[in-house]
């Protein structure tokens, strides 16, 4: 199976900060690579495809880049509802798997 | 707009087994991909596998095979989960999630809200 390494777990920010977020995997797994955002209680929503597609109804204040085995996503200023877990996850090959999760709390 | 609705909370003991729906609407059914996505108390996100809503063909990873079964009934655009032999440590919200059908693979680009699972004796 493809291990998929986020860094940092946790990460202590404040409103207007910008943010990285890394995804390792174990793997190369070419541009297969989706992150999404989760609010306590909530469904994960996505943010980005195949490494660097944004979602249509997603703030351009997102990014995300990386190829192969390294990956980020990038938050440019930090936004009071951007609080949130982010998941990285490969689709590159089955089964498919998700990073441990980056916590993103506010400062 | 889409919408995958997902049936209600269930609790049940250790050894049985439970069935979650999800009822996809706002779309045309088979052209998109149905996977499950667990996620247990205060842990991360763990993939169950997913079904071809047209062939009803699937693929489950190693760890819940002869355990897990899907099943799609495409005159109510539904997907099932059915997991048995439940364990306390299936404690846990399932998702189900869309993927585009395509040559290629895709993303979950819109998921149910979840339906809670609690394993308790």
């Amino acid at each position: 199976d493809i291990q998929m390494t986020q860094s940092p777990s946790t990460l202590s920010r404040s409103v207007g900060d910008r943010v990285t977020i890394t995804c390792r995997a174990s793997q190369s797994i070419s541009s297969w690579l989706a992150w999404y955002q989760q609010k306590p209680g909530k469904a994960p929503k996505l943010l980005i495809s195949k490494a660097s597609n944004l979602k249509w109804d997603v703030p351009s204040r997102f990014s995300g880049s990386g190829s192969g085995t390294e990956f980020t996503l990038t938050i440019s200023s930090l936004q009071p509802d951007d609080f949130a877990t982010f998941y990285c996850q490969q689709y590159s090959t089955y089964p498919y798997t998700f990073g441990q999760g980056t916590y993103l709390e506010i400062k | 707009q889409v919408q995958l609705v997902q049936s209600g909370a269930e609790v049940k003991k250790p050894g049985a087994s439970v069935k979650v729906s999800c009822k996809a609407s706002g779309y045309t059914f088979t052209n998109y991909y149905i996977h499950w996505v667990r996620q247990a108390p205060g842990q991360g996100l763990e993939w169950m596998g997913w079904i071809n809503t047209n062939s009803g063909g699937t693929n489950y990873p190693e760890k819940f095979q002869g355990r897990i079964t899907m099943t799609r009934d495409t005159s109510i655009d539904t997907v099932y989960m059915e997991l048995s032999s439940l364990r306390f440590d299936d404690t846990a919200t399932y998702y189900c999630a869309r993927e585009k059908a395509a040559a290629v693979p895709n993303e979950f680009d819109h998921w149910g809200l979840g339906a809670l699972v609690t394993v308790s004796s």
